[in-house]
């Protein structure tokens, strides 16, 4: 069965610091991996999403990594800003063909940064 | 349009109510998903519509009916819920990819912004 997990649960910052947000997954036949950020009471904003196939991909201050053998995702985040408070969420693909994509997410990384 | 659209945005029911929740994208997915997401907790996932066809069904109880009327559509009918379903519902959709030569695959998932309910 697969299982997510995201490291730190929180974590507080000053602005204009570099951080790193972890996830890691049991299984590692896993078809992408999609990072999300979730604002309180919202919905779900698609960050960055890595094919299987992929090392990593990269969208403004954002950079994702994948490294599917040691089962680890790492979600870099450069010069971080207030408006990047939010929580984020890890979330592994598992494939079924014909039937959609089946998503498992990590519990999340709660981040807070303070000007 | 690369949007999600659910309505209402928040829903107070009792638990001897019928109610739904609506869901719209105009992207063209054709695969269409309902998750559930309690505080402080990651969502699960209760259905997935495929081609306007009930794929999965995550042993969600009867009380929570799904509908696909058609490809952009998506409804969830409530009714005699329970206080333990209050939660935020949310509605995502993704697009087939067709590997040469096999079935279509799916793959990233856009979320809409979902519909707080509250069950009393």
């Amino acid at each position: 069965k697969q299982e997510v997990t995201q490291i730190p649960a929180a974590l507080s910052v000053p602005e204009g610091e570099n951080l790193v947000l972890n996830c890691s997954f049991t299984d590692s036949a896993i078809y992408n991996l999609q990072w999300f950020r979730q604002d309180p009471g919202k919905g779900l904003t698609s960050l960055l999403l890595i094919q299987s196939s992929q090392r990593e991909q990269t969208s403004g201050r954002l950079n994702a990594s994948l490294d599917k053998s040691s089962g680890r995702s790492t979600l870099y985040i450069a010069a971080s800003q207030p408006g990047d408070s939010a929580t984020y969420l890890c979330a592994v693909s598992r494939l079924i063909y014909n039937q959609g994509g089946k998503l498992i997410f990590g519990q999340g990384t709660e981040l807070s940064v303070k000007p | 349009d690369t949007e999600v659209t659910q309505t209402p945005k928040h829903l107070v029911m009792g638990m001897t109510n019928k109610k739904s929740l609506k869901c719209e994208q105009h992207m063209g997915h054709r695969a269409m998903y309902w998750y559930k997401q309690k505080a402080k907790k990651p969502p699960e996932l209760m259905f997935v519509y495929s081609y306007e066809k009930l794929s999965i069904n995550e042993s969600v109880p009867s009380r929570f009916s799904p509908e696909c009327p058609n490809s952009s559509l998506l409804n969830l009918h409530l009714h005699a819920l329970q206080p333990e379903d209050s939660a935020l519902y949310l509605c995502a959709s993704s697009h087939p990819k067709y590997p040469s030569g096999g079935p279509p695959s799916y793959n990233e998932q856009f979320f809409g912004p979902g519909t707080r309910l509250t069950v009393l």
